[in-house]
C-alpha cells in the first residue's frame, strides 16, 4: 500500500514564477491537508480539502496561494508569483474518514531564487 | 499565538536509557494529541496518539501520558535506541477544528552510544 506521494521533491523557481506542488493521498483516504514548514520551525496548517471541496483554508495566505483536490487526479497547491519568503518545505498529509491521524508525504522543498 | 509548545529544542540521552519529551498546550478545545518523528529531508512519521478521554497510551517502546488539568503531555521512549535520533513533534487537534493539526516547534532528540 503506497504512502502519500508528493512531486516534485525539489522545485526551484525564480521570483515571479508559478509553483505547482502535487499530492496523491494514500489509497482509501479522502481527506488531504497541506502544511508548510519554514526553517527551524514546526509545521503550519494551510488548507484541508476533500474531493472537489475546500473544507478549511484558514491557514492559506490571502493572495497568490490556491489549492484544489479534483474528482480525478492529485491535489494541487499552486503558488503564483513566488517570492523569496515562499521558500520552505511543503508537506501533504492524508487521512481516512473519521480519523484524526494524518499520514504525511515526503514533502516538496521549494527554493525561490 | 503558539497554542502547542515544546520548550526544549534539544535533548541528549544515552542509549538504553529513557527519553522523555514534553509538550504543553493552551487551547482547552484540543481533544486529540499525536506525536510524530521526523528525519531530515523526510516527511513526519506518525508514532502514537492519545484521546483526551484517556491519560495514557502505550505502543511498544513508546508511551504517551496526558495530564489534562495541567494541559501537558509527554512521550516516553524506553529503552532509547540510536535509530530514535530525530526531531519529534507534538501535535494537537480539536473536533471542532476540522481536524487540522497544530504542531509544536519540535525537539531534536540525540541518542548517544
Amino acid at each position: 500500500n503506497a504512502g502519500v506521494m508528493q512531486n516534485p521533491r525539489h522545485l526551484v523557481r525564480r521570483r515571479g514564477q508559478e509553483a505547482r506542488l502535487r499530492c496523491s493521498p494514500m489509497k482509501g483516504h479522502s481527506h488531504v491537508y497541506w502544511y508548510r514548514q519554514l526553517p527551524e520551525e514546526g509545521l503550519k496548517f494551510m488548507v484541508y480539502l476533500q474531493k472537489e471541496n475546500i473544507i478549511d483554508e484558514s491557514g492559506m495566505p490571502k493572495e497568490r496561494f490556491s489549492a484544489e483536490f479534483p474528482k480525478e487526479g492529485p491535489s494541487i497547491l499552486r503558488i503564483q508569483q513566488v517570492v523569496r519568503g515562499d521558500s520552505a518545505a511543503y508537506f501533504c498529509a492524508s487521512s481516512p474518514v473519521g480519523s484524526y491521524e494524518q499520514y504525511f508525504g515526503p514533502g516538496t522543498r521549494l527554493t525561490v531564487t | 499565538d503558539q497554542q502547542v509548545k515544546q520548550n526544549s529544542p534539544s535533548l541528549s540521552v544515552q542509549e538504553g536509557r529513557i527519553s522523555i519529551l514534553n509538550c504543553d498546550y493552551t487551547n482547552s478545545m484540543f481533544d486529540y494529541f499525536l506525536w510524530y518523528k521526523k528525519y531530515p529531508a523526510e516527511g513526519p512519521t506518525f508514532l502514537i496518539s492519545i484521546s483526551s478521554i484517556k491519560d495514557k497510551n502505550e505502543d511498544g517502546r513508546f508511551t504517551v501520558f496526558l495530564n489534562k488539568s495541567a494541559k501537558h503531555l509527554s512521550l516516553h521512549i524506553v529503552p532509547s535506541q540510536p535509530g530514535d535520533s530525530a526531531v519529534y513533534f507534538c501535535a494537537a487537534s480539536a473536533a471542532a477544528g476540522a481536524q487540522k493539526l497544530v504542531f509544536g516547534q519540535g525537539t531534536r532528540l540525540t541518542i548517544n552510544p
